[in-house]
């Protein structure tokens, strides 16, 4: 069975500008969720998305937003990009309380 | 709201000898546990969990973790590394019930000599 799948790959980008990222969850997966990685940390919750509903926001700016779609992929939404934003990030979907993680979007903001 | 510490940033160890990475977590009730391991640019994967029963939990790859309530430990070992679990290895706590959303650790990168 396919696992979680993102992209793209890799992005670079300017500050100021929007960037979108794209997440399929394991088939069966209802769940979502986002997190943001700098070099050297752990993982950060940014979102959860169950069955198109926002479950769940982590400690994240407005610049930030996600969607789910009916056939639950999700997008991650960020507006007005800073160097700050430069990170891996991930996605997992979860099912019976267990996160199952994607490869990650590696974003660079110039 | 739950914690994680890992103390170790860095563990360096020679080939064939035993590993043991250590977390400790901080919630009021007995927690979900996982133990993560991710390769350079790469994303998360999962290498054994405790949700409840049997404190000795295996996972994959010959990895094995115990919880110690009475510690508030969940540390990972593994009798006899690989060249190839060079790796970070990230120890997560989630609350049962509701989004189980995962709080993790800063992660210990393992340094494996030949």
């Amino acid at each position: 069975d396919a696992g979680v799948t993102q992209s793209p790959t890799h992005l670079i980008k300017t500050r100021g500008q929007h960037v979108t990222l794209r997440c399929s969850p394991i088939s069966g997966h209802k769940s979502v969720s986002w997190y943001q990685q700098v070099l050297g940390q752990g993982p950060q919750f940014i979102f959860q998305y169950y069955e198109k509903e926002e479950r769940g926001r982590g400690n994240f700016p407005d610049r930030f937003s996600a969607r789910q779609f009916p056939n639950y992929s999700s997008e991650l939404n960020v507006n007005a990009l800073l160097l700050g934003d430069s990170a891996l990030y991930l996605c997992a979907s979860s099912s019976q309380g267990t996160q199952y993680f994607g490869p990650g979007t590696r974003l660079t903001v110039l | 709201a739950q914690s994680v510490t890992q103390p170790d940033i860095h563990i360096t160890v020679s080939e064939g000898a035993s590993l043991e990475l250590r977390c400790n977590y901080s919630y009021g009730a007995t927690p979900y546990l996982f133990w993560y391991v991710q390769s350079p640019g790469q994303g998360l994967q999962l290498l054994l969990k405790y949700f409840s029963g049997d404190t000795l939990v295996q996972g994959i790859k010959g990895f094995e973790a115990e919880f110690k309530r009475s510690q508030s430990s969940f540390n990972l070992r593994k009798p006899s590394v690989h060249w190839s679990d060079a790796a970070e290895y990230f120890c997560a706590v989630g609350a049962p019930g509701g989004s189980y959303i995962p709080t993790f650790g800063r992660g210990t990168s393992l340094i494996v000599h030949p």
